[in-house]
C-alpha cells in the first residue's frame, strides 16, 4: 500500500515570504496526488491534483502553485504568502477508488 | 447548495450509546462513497467505503440510499476513543477521480 510523506509538519512564515512544502509517495507508480487546504474548523478545500509527472489542474485562483517534477513527488509553493493561507495544508494520492492521506503541515502566516 | 452536506454538530454522547450520522450528496451521477475520520489536527484517515448493499465493520455500519442520495453512518457502543470528526467523502469520477468532502460532523463520547 502506499504511504504519503510530508514536510515539515509546522511552519510559520511571515506575510510576504516564499513558500514550498513537498509531499513524496511510496509504494505505488503514477498516482493521482492532491493538495488539500484545510481551515481551522472547516472542511477540505481541493487546491490542486495531478494525475502525471508536469500535469497540473487547479480548483481554485489563488497565490499558490503546484508542481509535479517526478512521479512520486508533488511540491506546493507560494511566491508571497498570504495571512489567509494560514491553514492545514494535506497531500493525498489515490489508490482504485481511495484518497490516503499524508501527515499533513500547519501553516501560520504572520 | 453544497455538493455534501453534513449536520456539523457537535454530537455529544455518553460511553455506550448508538449515533448516527447522515449526510446528503447532490450529484446523481457520484460513484463511490467513503467515510473518513479525522482526529483533531491530525489528517483524515479511511474509516470505511459505503457500498450500495450496506456494509458493517465492527460496531460501524454504513448505508447508502441512491434514490434519495444520502448515505448514513452508525456506531454502536461507542467508546471515547470514537471521539472525532466524521467525514462523508464521495467520488464523482471525472477527470482526476476526484473526491468531494462534506464539512464533516463531530462526535464527542462522555464518559
Amino acid at each position: 500500500s502506499q504511504t504519503i510523506h510530508q514536510w515539515p509538519a509546522t511552519l510559520v512564515q511571515p506575510v510576504g515570504s516564499p513558500l514550498s512544502l513537498e509531499c513524496t509517495v511510496e509504494g505505488t507508480s503514477n498516482p493521482n496526488l492532491y493538495w488539500y487546504r484545510q481551515a481551522a474548523g472547516r472542511g477540505l478545500q481541493l487546491l490542486f491534483y495531478s494525475v502525471g509527472i508536469g500535469q497540473i489542474s487547479s480548483e481554485v485562483p489563488q497565490n499558490l502553485s503546484a508542481s509535479r517534477p517526478q512521479d512520486r513527488q508533488f511540491i506546493l509553493s507560494s511566491k508571497k504568502l498570504l495571512l489567509s493561507d494560514s491553514g492545514f495544508y494535506l497531500c493525498a494520492g489515490q489508490q482504485e477508488d481511495t484518497q490516503y492521506f499524508g501527515p499533513g503541515t500547519r501553516l501560520t502566516v504572520l | 447548495r453544497k455538493e455534501v452536506e453534513q449536520d456539523p454538530g457537535p454530537f455529544n454522547v455518553p460511553e455506550g450509546a448508538t449515533v448516527a450520522f447522515n449526510c446528503t450528496y447532490s450529484n446523481s451521477a457520484s460513484q463511490s462513497f467513503f467515510w473518513y475520520r479525522q482526529d483533531c489536527r491530525k489528517e483524515p484517515k479511511l474509516l470505511m467505503s459505503v457500498y450500495s448493499s450496506g456494509n458493517e465493520d465492527g460496531r460501524f455500519t454504513a448505508q447508502l440510499n441512491r434514490a434519495s442520495q444520502y448515505i448514513s453512518l452508525l456506531i454502536r457502543d461507542s467508546k471515547l476513543s470514537d471521539s472525532a470528526t466524521y467525514l462523508c467523502v464521495v467520488l464523482s469520477g471525472g477527470a482526476g477521480n476526484m473526491l468531494t468532502f462534506g464539512g464533516g460532523t463531530r462526535l464527542m463520547v462522555k464518559p
